[in-house]
């Protein structure tokens, strides 16, 4: 089945500096959506994406879709404490059915 | 609030017992999608309505978990005898198709732990 890796697995930043992370595929995908999820609590979307090139922005965030469509980038400027936790990113095919989920990225920032 | 809503938050069960969690979807979505999610990995997809059809269904999907959806607004995932491997966070999403484009919204889930 459709897999979706993420990179890195896990990041240790100073608060203030950048970030960016990556989802990639070795399926097509024409959606990436981009969550961010806290403990015990359900993913929150971020950023969706839809088309080849396209770049999106969320206040700090800023994602990607591949030219390639096989993969997204996650981008968050000046990191800041409260953008502790797990980044997914999920993508969904040319038939419109389920989204597949990657293994997430653990994002700690030290102040 | 107008998001989705997943009870219950927190549901302590013995092996073998049947559960079943309601999932309360944003008014106006049309999809309905059902993930699991243990420690450390991503949401794994269950199974997704349309209104009220069953559209998928994963591999997944044991014959011990059925859910439904009655006329296409809430749904139910029920877990028969359930086994100690089903423990895990149970995800509800929603979701509106408009032109191809689709964002998922997801409730807070409800943790499974099967003693």
């Amino acid at each position: 089945g459709q897999q979706l890796n993420q990179s890195p697995q896990s990041m240790f930043i100073q608060e203030g500096e950048d970030v960016s992370m990556n989802c990639t595929s070795s399926s097509i995908f024409n959606t990436w959506l981009w969550y961010k999820q806290d403990p015990g609590e359900g993913p929150v979307l971020l950023i969706a994406l839809y088309k080849a090139g396209e770049l999106t922005s969320n206040g700090r965030l800023t994602a990607q879709f591949g030219i390639t469509r096989k993969d997204s980038f996650l981008n968050i400027s000046a990191s800041i404490p409260s953008d502790v936790g797990i980044y997914f990113c999920a993508g969904q095919d040319n038939y419109g059915q389920n989204f597949v989920f990657g293994p997430g990225t653990r994002l700690s920032v030290l102040p | 609030d107008t998001g989705v809503s997943q009870n219950p938050r927190h549901k302590i069960t013995k092996r073998g017992q049947n559960v079943t969690f309601r999932c309360d979807p944003i008014s106006e979505h049309n999809r309905l999608y059902w993930y699991r999610q243990t420690l450390g990995q991503g949401p794994e997809f269950l199974t997704y309505f349309q209104n009220e059809a069953q559209l998928e269904k994963s591999r997944l999907l044991s014959d011990r978990f059925s859910a439904e959806r009655p006329k296409g607004s809430f749904s139910t995932l029920e877990i028969q005898r359930t086994e100690q491997g089903d423990s895990a966070m149970y995800l509800c999403a929603s979701s509106l198709q408009v032109w191809g484009h689709e964002k998922l919204f997801f409730g807070s889930g409800t943790q499974l732990s099967v003693l």
